[in-house]
């Protein structure tokens, strides 16, 4: 069964460092996302990306953070200058269409900020 | 904006017995519904989803109810098995892609 993959699985960084999240979605799918869950909470949308763009994002979606498709499999997320209260577990996930249709999700990547 | 709760944070209930997990939303444009399972260390499974056009839909052992009159939905499992032991979230969306999600239940099997 196809599944949403992440790498890594555990990141731990100094404040202020870029770090890079990286997904590989299902591969027929044509909208990726990007949640966070910050330990305990629950999950928040960061961003929706369709067609190399990115179609709807959140207010915690700042200029810190940014989206890409490199090529035809990868989807990154990119924090250029982490801060301690990026520390969470961040989640890509995919779906076929849009709305209305099952975003599947990856393991997730646990970022630690010191 | 939107707001999604539930209504306990811990369920604990015996094996073999039927669990009822509620959410309630503030949004009545909502127009799709899921039920994800998170176990720790996990993404988000999804278990179950239902469209505002409908009331109720049944998987396997699971069922969601959607009362969209008073913004409630519900999540019931059959026969809970302590593999059933997880966190479940509901979450939604209206008017765009994005899912919000509620705040999570613990569900806790005992045997």
């Amino acid at each position: 069964e196809p599944e949403v993959t992440q790498t890594p699985s555990h990141q731990v960084t100094q404040m202020g460092q870029e770090v890079i999240l990286r997904c590989v979605p299902i591969s027929n799918h044509l909208y990726f996302y990007w949640y966070r869950q910050i330990l305990g909470q629950k999950v928040e949308f960061l961003v929706s990306f369709y067609n190399n763009e990115i179609s709807e994002k959140s207010e915690i979606f700042d200029d810190q953070f940014s989206v890409e498709r490199p090529d035809g499999s990868n989807f990154t997320l990119k924090i250029r200058s982490t801060k301690l209260e990026d520390s969470a577990m961040y989640f890509c996930a995919s779906c076929y269409f849009g709305d209305q249709e099952t975003q599947y999700f990856g393991p997730g990547t646990r970022l630690l900020v010191l | 904006g939107e707001s999604v709760g539930l209504h306990l944070p811990t369920l604990s209930v015996q094996e073999g017995d039927n669990s009822i997990i509620n959410c309630a939303y503030s949004n009545s444009a909502s127009d799709y519904f899921i039920w994800y399972k998170q176990e720790s260390g996990k993404g988000p499974q999804f278990i179950i989803d239902i469209r505002s056009n409908m009331d109720k839909r049944q998987g396997q052992r699971v069922t969601v109810l959607l009362n969209k009159t008073v913004k409630h939905l519900s999540l019931q499992i059959a026969a809970t098995q302590p593999g059933d032991s997880a966190v479940y979230f509901c979450a939604l969306t209206g008017g765009g892609n994005k899912l919000t999600f509620g705040t999570g239940t613990q569900l806790k099997v005992e045997l």
